[in-house]
């Protein structure tokens, strides 16, 4: 059974600081990994998704790695910004099917 | 272009009512899942249909059913619910099913208390 684990639960930053966001899966046999956001009692906007045969993608400021052998991703923010303050959420689809298995999120603050 | 669009936004039920909750997909997306998210952890998969045929199915209990209309809508169906069905439910939906790029894109969510 496939396990998603981030760390750290919740972090807080101040602004302007780079920082980066850990996920961990038990089941290496993935066939994407996907990064959202969530805002405090909203649905999820996703910001990258990184096929099995990559290494990374980069949208902005984020950039977010994967190596599947180990069963790692990182999500990089560069300059974060108050803006930034939110849960970030990683998910994992083992197959061509299209459910996600998803870790219990990093809750993010960025202060002044 | 709308996204995906969920309704209602909040509702209360009690214990042993049945609820109805509707979603509507991105236009052109054929792929509808449903999530349940309680508090403080990640969404949980309770459906996926696609083409109007359930495709997977997440260990959620037979009061638990979903259907998807010709117009790729769907509704999730929740019967004698418990008061630990009090969650947040999200609809994602997608292009297709099998494809890697194939993004899934969720909606508000549907906020259940059941008292």
């Amino acid at each position: 059974k496939q396990e998603v684990t981030q760390i750290p639960a919740a972090l807080s930053v101040p602004e302007g600081e780079n920082l980066v966001l850990n996920c961990s899966f038990t089941d290496s046999a993935i066939y994407n990994l996907q990064w959202f956001r969530q805002d405090p009692g909203k649905g999820l906007t996703s910001l990258l998704l990184i096929q099995s045969s990559q290494r990374e993608q980069t949208s902005g400021r984020l950039n977010a790695s994967l190596d599947k052998s180990s069963g790692r991703s990182t999500l990089y923010i560069a300059a974060s910004q108050p803006g930034d303050s939110a849960t970030y959420l990683c998910a994992v689809r083992p197959g061509t099917a299209s459910k996600l298995t998803f870790g219990t999120g990093t809750r993010l603050q960025v202060t002044l | 272009d709308a996204g995906v669009t969920q309704s209602p936004t909040h509702l209360i039920k009690t214990r042993g009512q049945h609820v109805t909750l509707r979603c509507s997909p991105i236009s052109g997306h054929k792929s509808v899942s449903w999530y349940q998210q309680v508090l403080g952890q990640g969404p949980q998969f309770i459906f996926q249909y696609y083409e109007k045929e359930e495709r997977g199915r997440g260990n959620f209990p037979d009061r638990f059913s979903a259907r998807q209309f010709p117009n790729y809508s769907s509704e999730l169906n929740v019967n004698a619910l418990l008061l630990g069905d009090s969650a947040l439910y999200l609809c994602a939906s997608s292009f297709w099913q099998g494809a890697g790029q194939d993004t899934q894109y969720f909606g508000p969510g549907t906020r259940l208390t059941v008292l």
